[in-house]
């Protein structure tokens, strides 16, 4: 069956610091993983990945994507209380024309000032 | 631009009552969904449309009844609908080929008395 794991699932640091969340899956036919923020509405697009070991970068944000070990981690510098939302993972299956997500639970991270 | 709209915002709903969810991008964006949310989960598919055709329904209850009446735009019908449908219920676009970077609207937070 395929699944997503998001780690760790709930995570509170100080305003500066770094942190990284981690998503492993297990996908048939993997096509792309997508990083989404939500905060109290809808989840915001942040990256889309499909190639290994190429890093995507938007301001303090970066993710890269490892498909030999079947994970891909995001990186957020010089944390700010904005950047409190719950962060969630999904894997796109290279399935034709379906077009369902597989989602992980979410990180929950919490920056206190 | 990379907006989806959604209205209402909040609507609360009897168990008799029939209401209808609105969903808007003008993205040129050829498939659109319907998610349900929970507090604490990830989005969980309910519908896709892909070129104006409903191409995915997750076994959802007939009570939610999805609509595409052109390409910019998605209802959701609702009729009969129990508490336990209480949710955001969210809409995303993505375009059609080989990119499956979908965009969320707000949502529309339902409570369903």
């Amino acid at each position: 069956e395929d699944k997503v794991v998001q780690s760790p699932l709930s995570l509170v640091v100080h305003e500066g610091d770094t942190v990284t969340l981690n998503c492993s899956y297990e996908v048939t036919n993997f096509r792309s993983l997508l990083w989404y923020k939500q905060e109290k509405k809808a989840p915001t697009f942040l990256f889309m990945l499909t190639s290994s070991g190429i890093e995507k970068k938007s301001g303090r944000l970066s993710s890269i994507l490892d498909k030999k070990e079947l994970f891909s981690i995001l990186n957020i510098t010089a944390t700010q209380t904005g950047d409190s939302a719950v962060y969630l993972c999904a894997v796109s299956p290279n399935a034709g024309n379906n077009r369902k997500l597989i989602w992980g639970l979410g990180t929950s991270l919490a920056v206190n000032p | 631009d990379t907006e989806v709209t959604q209205t209402p915002k909040h609507l609360v709903m009897g168990m008799t009552n029939k209401k209808s969810l609105k969903c808007e991008q003008h993205m040129g964006h050829r498939a659109m969904y319907w998610y349900k949310q929970k507090a604490k989960k990830p989005p969980e598919l309910m519908f896709v449309y892909s070129y104006e055709k409903l191409s995915i329904n997750e076994s959802v209850p007939s009570r939610f009844s999805p609509e595409c009446p052109n390409s910019s735009l998605l209802n959701l019908h609702l009729h009969a609908l129990q508490p336990e449908d209480s949710a955001l219920y969210l809409c995303a676009s993505s375009q059609t080929g080989n990119s499956n970077e979908q965009y969320f609207g707000p949502g529309t937070r339902l409570t369903v008395t």
